[in-house]
């Protein structure tokens, strides 16, 4: 099955500062999406983005598909950005037909 | 709108008993899915269903059931809880081709 890694595991930010986040995947992909979990484990869509750039406020994302790879931007970081950022991809011609996780970067946003 | 809901918050068993947890969601959703999460194994797909009526393992459906008599509604019943099955629940739902949308979860202790 399709295999997704996230840099960098954990990250510590001072307040203000912009970081980016990535994640890696090993097939192609027609479905990418980021979400951030808080603090107290609530689970947040960020971005549905297969392919192409969007943003949001101070994030944004872009999927570069035929390269594998898609990055999260976080600018002007702020203590309510901290938690865990996953990504997750599907394919739907594959074998499975189910979203898959990365493990997480684990972000900490000090003031 | 409610988006999805997730009942109990909250539940404490004793070895063997037995629950339902209850996921419900006003959006009109075909997909819903029953997740688990635990400390350094990310999320784990449990069940997951199409359609009204339809139900399918994920992958980690050992000691679980799940029943989707409604659109809106996805039970996810544990019939003889064991304390490996202590973890966070969440529920999920989409459009096929949509951003997931997760409930607040359910925090279950298994003593």
């Amino acid at each position: 099955g399709i295999q997704v890694e996230q840099s960098p595991p954990d990250l510590i930010l001072q307040e203000g500062a912009n970081s980016t986040l990535r994640c890696n995947f090993s097939d192609s992909v027609n479905n990418l999406q980021w979400f951030h979990q808080n603090p107290w484990g609530q689970l947040i869509n960020l971005f549905y983005i297969p392919s192409g750039t969007k943003q949001n406020g101070r994030l944004s994302a872009t999927t570069v598909a035929t390269e594998r790879y898609s990055l999260l931007y976080i600018s002007s970081s702020q203590t309510t950005d901290s938690g865990v950022y996953f990504c997750a991809v599907l394919n739907y011609g594959g074998a499975t037909n189910k979203l898959i996780f990365g493990t997480g970067t684990l972000l900490a946003v000090q003031p | 709108n409610a988006g999805v809901t997730q009942t109990p918050k909250f539940r404490v068993l004793k070895t063997g008993q037995s629950m339902t947890l209850l996921c419900a969601q006003d959006m009109n959703h075909e997909y819903m899915y029953w997740y688990r999460q635990d400390p350094g194994m990310g999320l784990r797909l449990i069940h997951y269903s199409v359609g009204e009526g339809t139900t399918a393992k994920g992958e980690v459906p050992d000691g679980y059931n799940v029943s989707r008599l409604k659109k809106q509604n996805f039970l996810l019943g544990l019939e003889s809880a064991a304390p490996s099955q202590t973890s966070v629940y969440f529920c999920a739902s989409s459009y096929l081709r949509g951003s997931l949308f997760f409930g607040p979860g359910t925090r279950l202790t298994v003593l």
